[in-house]
C-alpha cells in the first residue's frame, strides 16, 4: 500500500511570509504527527493529530499550527516565518496514537522548507 | 527531566565490519524504545521496537537490545554495508495516562566506507 505522502518536496518563502504543508498519511492510519528536523537541534516533536483532535503538543510558539480532517489528511501552517524556521517537516503516520508499543510510525518523506 | 542520550556522535568504519551504537534514557515510566535509521533527506524508517519486558530484538543484520534496569540500549549493525551509512535515532515513549510522549535522541551519524 502506498506509504505516507507529504507536499510540497521543497519550498522557498521569503521572512514574514505564511506556508501550509500538506501529509497524506497510510490509508486506515488515524493519527499524524508532526516533526521539525534541523542539523542543530534534531528531530523535534512539533503535534500530533488523531481523529480529528490534537492530541499532543511540543514546545513550539503558536505560529506552529496544524488540523487533521476527516479523511486524516493533515496540514501544518507557519504564519509570518523566520530564518530559523528552516528545517525539514516531517510528518508520520500510524494506526493508533504515537508512541504506543504497537503503533508503528511510518514517516513521510518530508518538506524542505528554505525561508530567505 | 526526560532525556534520551546517543553515543557515539558519529563514526567511521570499514565496509564489512561491525558496531555497535549506544543509547541511554532517563525517560519514565517507560513504555517503549525504538530505533530508527534516516538516510539522507529521507524520512526515518523504523528498525526495532522493544517493551520493557523485551531485551533483544532482531531485524536481518541490526540487534538491538534493551536493558530497562540501566535504562541503556544498543543497537548492534553487522557486516556493514555502505548503504548503512545514515543516521541511526533512538526514541524512548514515556507512558502515561491519557497518551504518549516521544523522547528522541539527537542520533548517531555512521559512516561506512569501502
Amino acid at each position: 500500500k502506498a506509504g505516507v505522502t507529504q507536499t510540497p518536496r521543497y519550498l522557498i518563502k521569503t521572512r514574514g511570509q505564511q506556508v501550509t504543508l500538506s501529509c497524506s498519511p497510510i490509508s486506515g492510519h488515524r493519527s499524524v504527527s508532526w516533526y521539525q528536523q534541523t542539523p542543530g537541534q534534531g528531530l523535534q516533536f512539533l503535534f500530533e493529530y488523531f481523529s480529528e483532535t490534537q492530541r499532543n503538543k511540543g514546545n513550539f510558539p503558536g505560529r506552529f499550527s496544524g488540523r487533521q480532517f476527516s479523511n486524516s489528511r493533515s496540514e501544518m501552517n507557519v504564519s509570518t516565518l523566520e530564518l530559523g524556521d528552516s528545517a525539514l517537516y516531517l510528518c508520520a503516520s500510524s494506526f493508533g496514537t504515537s508512541g504506543g508499543a504497537l503503533n508503528e510510525q511510518f514517516f513521510g518523506p518530508g518538506t524542505r522548507l528554505t525561508v530567505l | 527531566k526526560n532525556q534520551v542520550e546517543q553515543s557515539p556522535q558519529s563514526l567511521i568504519i570499514l565496509e564489512g565490519k561491525n558496531c555497535t551504537l549506544q543509547c541511554n534514557y532517563t525517560v519514565s515510566p517507560f513504555s517503549n524504545l525504538r530505533w530508527y535509521k534516516q538516510d539522507t533527506g529521507r524520512g526515518p524508517v523504523s528498525l526495532t521496537i522493544m517493551t520493557f519486558s523485551e531485551n533483544t530484538k532482531s531485524n536481518g543484520r541490526y540487534t538491538a537490545t534493551l536493558d530497562a534496569d540501566t535504562k541503556q540500549s544498543s543497537l548492534h549493525i553487522t557486516a556493514s554495508q555502505l548503504s548503512d551509512s545514515a543516521s541511526y535515532i533512538c526514541v524512548v515513549s514515556e507512558g502515561r495516562t491519557g497518551g504518549f510522549k516521544t523522547i528522541f535522541g539527537a542520533g548517531t551519524r555512521l559512516f561506512v566506507k569501502a
